[in-house]
């Protein structure tokens, strides 16, 4: 059975820090790996998706890694800013169709 | 192009009544996926329907049900409703093709009293 963890749970950083948000998984059978951002109470919005053939993804500000080989991504956000501040989910998907597990999430605040 | 839709986005019931949660995929999906997010807890998959017909279930009772329309909008059933079953219930939807890539709704937040 897949286990996706998520650390740290919950991270405080001041405006203008980069950072980095570590995603492991048990079994490194993956199709792809996306990272979610959730705001309170709303639903996720897609950030990135990373193909298990694929090493990283870059969007913006936010560049995403894969060694599906150790079960690890990361994902890097870079002059975080106060809008920054969500709940960062990763997944991992074993089929093109097949359903998402999720981690728990890190709680990210981005401070003035 | 609107994104997944979901209705509606808050409701309160109480133990022992039924809900119906309402899903439309973003045009074009014929995936729909659903999934609970409890208070404290990580989200949990409920449901898969795919062209109509329901593809993979979760650990979650028979009292969970659901179904896909033509037009490929779904809808979740919960019946005797539980206390535990308060929640953020999350519709995706997925294109075809080979990205695997869901798009998620703002979801349903259901208050059990």
């Amino acid at each position: 059975k897949q286990e996706v963890t998520q650390i740290p749970a919950a991270l405080s950083v001041p405006e203008g820090e980069n950072l980095v948000l570590n995603c492991s998984f048990t079994d490194s059978a993956i199709y792809n790996l996306q990272w979610f951002r959730q705001d309170p109470g709303k639903g996720l919005t897609s950030l990135l998706l990373i193909q298990s053939s694929q090493r990283e993804q870059t969007s913006g500000r936010l560049n995403a890694s894969l060694d599906k080989s150790s079960g690890r991504s990361t994902l890097y956000i870079a002059a975080s800013q106060p809008g920054d501040s969500a709940t960062y989910l990763c997944a991992v998907g074993r089929g093109t169709a097949s359903k998402l597990t999720f981690g728990t999430g890190t709680r990210l605040q981005v401070t003035l | 192009e609107a994104g997944v839709t979901q209705s509606p986005t808050h409701l309160i019931k109480t133990r022992g009544q039924q809900v119906t949660l309402r899903c439309s995929p973003i045009s074009g999906h014929t995936s729909v996926y659903w999934y609970q997010q409890a208070l404290g807890l990580g989200l949990q998959f409920l449901l898969w329907y795919d062209e109509g017909e329901e593809r993979n279930r979760g650990n979650f009772p028979p009292r969970f049900s659901g179904r896909q329309f033509p037009n490929y909008s779904s809808e979740l059933n919960v019946n005797a409703l539980e206390l535990e079953d308060s929640a953020l219930y999350l519709c995706a939807s997925l294109p075809l093709g080979p990205t695997g890539e869901l798009f998620f709704g703002e979801g349903s937040r259901l208050t059990v009293l």
